[in-house]
C-alpha cells in the first residue's frame, strides 16, 4: 500500500525555521518526483515545489512565493523527502502536504498533511 | 506564468443534477490537466488525469474533457457524497498551478 506521511509541523515564530519530513512506503521512492503543496486555513491549494527523481537529475523547482527561503531535498536510501523552511512569514501558515508525481503525470497519492503555524 | 481560472467558484445543485465545472488556462497546456476532489477536512484526491482519464475507483458519473486551454469536469448525476471542493491543476511545466477551486453543495 502506498503511504506518504508528513512529520515536523508545529508553531514557529516569524523569521524562524522548520524542517518537514515526508516518509514514503509501498512504492519505489527513487522513481518518483516528490511535491509539496500547501493550503492556508480556509483557502485553496498552492503548489510549493518539487524535487525530481535522480533519473531526471534530482533537481528542484519552487513557487515564486517560497523561492530562496524553502529548500526541498530527498534521501532515496531512507525513502524520505524534506522541506526546509527558513525566514518563515505569517503567510506561510498552512497545512503542508507531500505527494508523489511520476514523470509528467499527476500527483496520485498524498500524505495526510502537517500543520505549520507561523505566529509570535 | 500560466494562470488557471476555474468557474464557477461555487455552485448549489440538487441530487441527480448534471454539474459542470470549467477550468481555463491562460496558455495552452495540451492535456496536462488534473482534477482533484477535496472533501471538508480531508486530503485532496486525484479524480482525473491527462484531462480525461478517470482514476481507478472513481465513480463513472465523473468525467473530464478538453485540451489546450479549456477543460471541463462533469458530474453526470450529483450525489450527496460529492459535496466537496474541486480543483484543477496543470502539470505541463512549472509552476504546477492550481485553479482557485469550485465548492459544490447540495441544494
Amino acid at each position: 500500500e502506498v503511504q506518504l506521511v508528513e512529520y515536523g509541523g508545529g508553531l514557529v515564530q516569524p523569521g524562524g525555521s522548520l524542517r518537514l519530513s515526508c516518509a514514503a512506503s509501498g512504492f519505489t521512492f527513487s522513481d518518483y518526483y516528490i511535491s509539496w503543496v500547501r493550503q492556508a486555513p480556509g483557502k485553496g491549494l498552492e503548489w510549493v515545489g518539487f524535487v525530481r527523481s535522480k533519473a531526471y537529475g534530482g533537481s528542484t523547482e519552487y513557487a515564486a512565493s517560497v523561492k530562496g527561503r524553502f529548500t526541498i531535498s530527498r534521501d532515496d536510501s531512507k525513502s524520505v523527502a524534506y522541506l526546509q523552511m527558513n525566514s518563515l512569514k505569517t503567510e506561510d501558515t498552512a497545512v503542508y502536504y507531500c505527494s508523489r508525481e511520476y514523470y509528467y503525470e499527476a500527483n496520485d497519492y498524498w500524505g495526510q498533511g502537517t500543520l505549520v503555524t507561523v505566529s509570535s | 506564468d500560466i494562470q488557471m481560472t476555474q468557474s464557477p467558484s461555487s455552485l448549489s445543485a440538487s441530487v441527480g443534477d448534471r454539474v459542470t465545472i470549467t477550468c481555463r488556462a491562460s496558455q495552452g497546456i495540451s492535456n496536462y490537466l488534473a482534477w482533484y476532489q477535496q472533501k471538508p477536512g480531508k486530503v485532496p484526491k486525484l479524480l482525473i488525469s491527462a484531462a480525461s482519464i478517470l482514476q481507478s475507483g472513481v465513480p463513472s458519473r465523473f468525467s473530464g474533457s478538453g485540451s489546450g486551454t479549456d477543460f471541463t469536469l462533469t458530474i453526470s448525476s450529483l450525489q450527496p457524497e460529492d459535496v466537496a471542493t474541486y480543483y484543477c491543476q496543470k502539470y505541463d511545466r512549472v509552476p504546477r498551478s492550481f485553479g482557485q477551486g469550485t465548492k459544490v453543495e447540495i441544494k
